[in-house]
């Protein structure tokens, strides 16, 4: 079974922190994929990032990066700077051949106050 | 245009009839998803189709929720004597890769079920 887990439901940070964004992740297949989707406030998620389990190499884009570490099954997500337009809740996902969907985590509210 | 469309953005209806939620996907893409977002809570696969291969059917809660897909494009999802539990935002996303790449979203048809 597929599991992915954000024990982080909501997080309040002050413009200009950094902010970290966990998920950890659960699977028994070797080839799988991980999303980090956002969904504002308007309601559409947004794609962000996708990676496979056999690229470890961070990422970053821009203010966001992304750091894999199979060792500990987790796939975390830091915006740097943040900003008031970071305002969303932050899905990531899991996706691999035991099933034909992602499995979402439940989602981080993360608020960036002015 | 040229993203996901969902109908109606809001339905409210009353316990024990029935509903239908209508997505109009992104022109070429063979994979098609619901989820169901209930309030505060993460996304629930609920059913795939991919080109004309049979859907999986496998996240759907009960047999009083169906969808079908028609011509490869246009998806509707049914759900039958409504109960309040049904009650949630239903998203809609197609895909060109299916799990493996970017999910396009709909902005979703929110239900509520009096």
């Amino acid at each position: 079974a597929q599991k992915v887990t954000q024990a982080q439901t909501e997080i309040s940070v002050v413009e200009k922190e950094d902010v970290t964004l966990d998920c950890v992740y659960e699977t028994r297949d070797t080839t799988y994929y991980l999303f980090w989707y956002k969904q504002p406030p308007s309601g559409e998620l947004v794609f962000l990032i996708r990676r496979n389990s056999f690229d470890e190499q961070n990422e970053i884009s821009g203010r966001y990066s992304w750091n894999f570490q199979k060792s500990t099954s987790s796939f975390n997500f830091t915006i740097t700077a943040s900003q008031v337009v970071d305002s969303a809740v932050y899905f990531c996902a899991l996706g691999s051949n035991a099933g034909n969907m992602l499995t979402f985590g439940g989602g981080t509210r993360l608020m960036v106050k002015p | 245009g040229a993203g996901v469309s969902q109908s109606p953005s809001n339905k409210v209806t009353e316990k024990g009839k029935d509903v239908e939620l209508r997505c109009d996907p992104i022109s070429g893409h063979t994979a098609l998803y619901w989820y169901r977002q209930s309030l505060g809570q993460g996304l629930e696969f609920l059913i795939y189709f991919q080109g004309n291969s049979a859907p999986d059917k496998s996240g759907l809660p009960s047999d009083r929720f169906s969808a079908e897909r028609t011509g490869g494009s246009v998806s509707t999802l049914t759900i039958q004597r409504t109960q309040q539990e049904d009650s949630a935002v239903y998203l809609c996303a197609s895909s060109i890769q299916g799990w493996t790449g970017e999910l396009f979203f709909g902005e979703g048809s929110r239900l509520t079920v009096l």
